[in-house]
């Protein structure tokens, strides 16, 4: 079964600061992986995605993400926090036999203060 | 605005209750994926809906419903409502081949407080 899990509920940063939140995951095959953010009374929105290729990859946002096969990890991150940054993030895994299903991990709320 | 509009954004009920959110894909899209998302659960898969027919289940409860009408928009029926049954639900759509690699669209969500 494909999982993935998000060890921190939180993380906070200082503004200016690099930040990364963290995403290990968990299948059986190749993984298909994906950040998302989600803003105060907002609905989720694509970050970045890792289907192949370059282990480092780019996003939305001047958001970045690590793919690490030997770790199975798929860590966000960013070089340098804005206060806006501020939100949930996601990370998810598509599942290999319904590419249009996703399991979620439970979300890391970052905070960046000024 | 992202193109998948669901109503209504806030609902507040009693337990017992039954209440029915709406979800209205973005334009073109034929998949529909229910998701709910409480503080102590995460984001959790509901159903899925594609060209009005049931395509996965996940971890939805017997007192809870979907469907998909031929104008493709969803509705999504909770019943004998329980304090427990608080929570964000999210409305997804994708497209007819899938999420293409960009995962899908989310709606904002219907918030539903169960007193």
């Amino acid at each position: 079964a494909q999982s993935v899990a998000q060890p921190e509920d939180q993380v906070n940063v200082a503004e200016g600061n690099p930040l990364t939140v963290k995403c290990t995951y968990s299948v059986s095959g190749n993984p298909y992986l994906f950040w998302y953010v989600q803003y105060p009374n907002r609905g989720l929105q694509f970050l970045l995605k890792y289907i192949t290729g370059d282990n480092l990859v780019k996003g939305s946002y001047g958001f970045e993400a690590e793919f690490n096969k030997s770790q199975t990890s798929f860590h966000l991150k960013k070089p340098s926090a804005l206060v806006s940054d501020s939100a949930l993030y996601f990370c998810a895994v598509r599942d290999e036999n319904n590419f249009n299903k996703f399991y979620f991990g439970s979300g890391t709320k970052l905070n960046v203060k000024p | 605005d992202s193109g998948v509009t669901q109503t209504p954004k806030h609902l507040i009920t009693a337990t017992g209750q039954r209440v029915t959110l709406r979800c209205s894909p973005r334009s073109g899209d034929l998949s529909v994926y229910w998701y709910q998302q409480s503080l102590d659960q995460g984001l959790q898969f509901l159903i899925q809906y594609y060209n009005g027919e049931e395509r996965a289940k996940g971890n939805i409860l017997e007192r809870f419903s979907a469907q998909q009408f031929p104008d493709l928009h969803s509705e999504l029926n909770l019943s004998s409502l329980e304090l427990g049954d608080s929570a964000l639900y999210f409305c997804a759509s994708s497209a007819m081949a899938g999420p293409a690699g960009y995962g899908y669209t989310f709606g904002s969500g219907t918030r539903l407080t169960v007193v």
